[in-house]
C-alpha cells in the first residue's frame, strides 16, 4: 500500500528557531500533498496544499511567511515553522493521495512540536 | 453548515456493543467516502472505503445513502481495543480536495 513517512516524529525547540519538517512518498509519485495541524482534543486543521513545481495553496488564516511550505520533487514537501513560538506547539501532520480518484489519502506518522 | 457532520459523541460502550456512526455531507459533488481511525496521539489510519453497494470488512460495515448524502460505520462485538476517534472523510471529485469531519470518540469499557 501507499505509504508516507514523515521526519521527525518529534522535536523540541526554543522559541524564535526554525523547525523544518519532511514529508515523502516511499512508494508513490505524489504531485500534490496536505499538511494540518492538530492541538490536543480538537479536529486535524488543513493548513495548506503542497503543489510540486508551484507555490503551496494555505488555508485562510494560516500566515504563509511563518509556514513555508517548498515541494521540489514529486516525493517530497517539507514545512518550515519559522520564528517558532510556544503557541505553535502542535501536532503537524502531513497526508498525500496516489491520484486525484478514488484513492484514499494516506497520513505521515505526525510530528509532535514542542516550542519551549 | 460544516461540509461534513458527525455525531458529536463521545460514545461510552460496554464490550460486545453494536455501535453507530452516521456522518452526512453536504456536497452533492462528493465522488469517495472513507472512515479512518485516529488513536489519541497518532495519525489517521484508513479503516475503510465506503461503497454505494455498502461494505463490510469483519466487524465493520459501512454504507454510503448518495440520495441522502449519508454515510454510516457499523462495529458489531465492539472491543476495547476499538477505543479511538472516529472520523468520516469525503474527497471530492476532479481532484485532491479531501474534507474531514470532527470526528466521534469511542470508549469501549470491560
Amino acid at each position: 500500500g501507499a505509504v508516507v513517512s514523515q521526519h521527525p516524529s518529534w522535536v523540541i525547540c526554543k522559541s524564535g528557531t526554525s523547525v523544518k519538517i519532511e514529508c515523502r512518498s516511499l512508494d508513490f509519485q505524489a504531485t500534490t500533498m496536505f499538511w494540518y495541524r492538530q492541538f490536543p482534543k480538537q479536529s486535524l486543521m488543513l493548513m495548506a496544499t503542497s503543489n510540486e513545481g508551484s507555490k503551496a495553496t494555505y488555508e485562510q488564516g494560516v500566515e504563509k511567511d511563518k509556514f513555508l511550505i517548498n515541494h521540489a520533487s514529486l516525493t517530497l514537501s517539507t514545512l518550515t515553522v519559522t520564528s517558532a513560538h510556544p503557541e505553535d506547539s502542535s501536532f503537524y501532520i502531513c497526508s498525500a493521495s496516489v491520484n486525484e480518484g478514488h484513492s484514499p489519502l494516506h497520513f505521515g506518522n505526525g510530528t509532535r512540536l514542542t516550542v519551549t | 453548515r460544516k461540509e461534513v457532520e458527525q455525531d458529536p459523541g463521545p460514545f461510552n460502550v460496554p464490550e460486545g456493543a453494536t455501535v453507530a456512526f452516521n456522518c452526512t455531507y453536504s456536497n452533492s459533488a462528493s465522488q469517495s467516502f472513507f472512515w479512518y481511525r485516529q488513536d489519541c496521539r497518532k495519525e489517521p489510519k484508513l479503516l475503510m472505503s465506503v461503497y454505494s453497494s455498502g461494505n463490510e470488512d469483519g466487524r465493520f460495515t459501512a454504507q454510503l445513502n448518495r440520495a441522502s448524502q449519508y454515510i454510516s460505520l457499523l462495529i458489531r462485538d465492539s472491543k476495547l481495543s476499538d477505543s479511538a476517534t472516529y472520523l468520516c472523510v469525503v474527497k471530492m471529485g476532479g481532484g485532491f480536495k479531501t474534507i474531514f469531519g470532527a470526528g466521534t470518540r469511542l470508549f469501549v469499557k470491560a
